[in-house]
């Protein structure tokens, strides 16, 4: 199985910061990799697949990177509806997808 | 827009049934794939399984042989049967139009709760 880690777990920020979230697969992934945002009390919503296409309407201040086993979602420029949790997940095993811990983005 | 409504959580006593109901607008239902992906309330998100036209469905292992999916394309239904129920199938349950390799929209969730 492949196993996806997320780091931080948490971090707390400020509006208008740049925001660094990293993802690691225990194996290579390609970029079968996409990026969550879940608002609290929220479902997920999709904002980046295939490790750095954005998904329909998604602010520009976010962007994803990486191949392999390595992958980042920055957001630059946070602002408050971007306090939320993200996750990661991998599609390289599909059907069989695992989804990353997620890191938590709270207000410092 | 894509809008999907789930429906038929509830509390339930371990061994026991129940089907979840999920109805889909915004897309071309028959083409899609449709998911479902539970989350245990705090925590972090599990794959359940996914269905594809009448015949292809795909299961994660700790529900593989008790959780059945099906779909109703007249009625843009897509219904997830959960049999012989543990605790740790308590969790809310999302139903997603999915892309092959990502979950491209998700509904609000219905919460199911295994538990004697």
């Amino acid at each position: 199985d492949v196993q996806m880690t997320q780091s931080p777990s948490s971090l707390s920020a400020s509006v208008g910061d740049r925001v660094t979230i990293t993802c690691r697969a225990s194996q290579s992934i390609g970029t079968y990799l996409s990026w969550y945002q879940q608002r609290p009390g929220q479902a997920p919503k999709l904002l980046i697949y295939d490790a750095s296409t954005f998904d329909g309407a998604v602010p520009s201040r976010f962007s994803g990177s990486g191949s392999g086993t390595d992958f980042t979602l920055t957001i630059s420029n946070l602002q408050p509806e971007d306090f939320a949790t993200y996750y990661c997940q991998q599609a390289y095993t599909t059907p069989l997808f695992t989804f990353g811990p997620g890191t938590t983005v709270d207000i410092k | 827009e894509v809008h999907l409504v789930e429906s038929g959580g509830g509390l339930v006593k371990p061994g026991g049934s129940l089907r979840l109901s999920c109805v889909a607008s915004g897309f071309t239902f028959t083409e899609a794939w449709m998911a479902w992906v539970r989350q245990v309330p705090g925590k972090g998100l599990e794959w359940v399984g996914r269905i594809r036209g009448a015949m292809t469905t795909e299961y994660a292992a700790p529900v593989q042989g008790r959780f059945r999916l099906s779909r109703d394309d007249s009625k843009n239904m897509v219904y997830l049967e959960m049999n012989n129920l543990k605790t740790e199938d308590t969790a809310v349950y999302y139903c997603c139009w999915s892309g092959y390799r990502w979950f491209g929209a998700w509904g609000q969730g219905t919460l199911v709760t295994v538990s004697s």
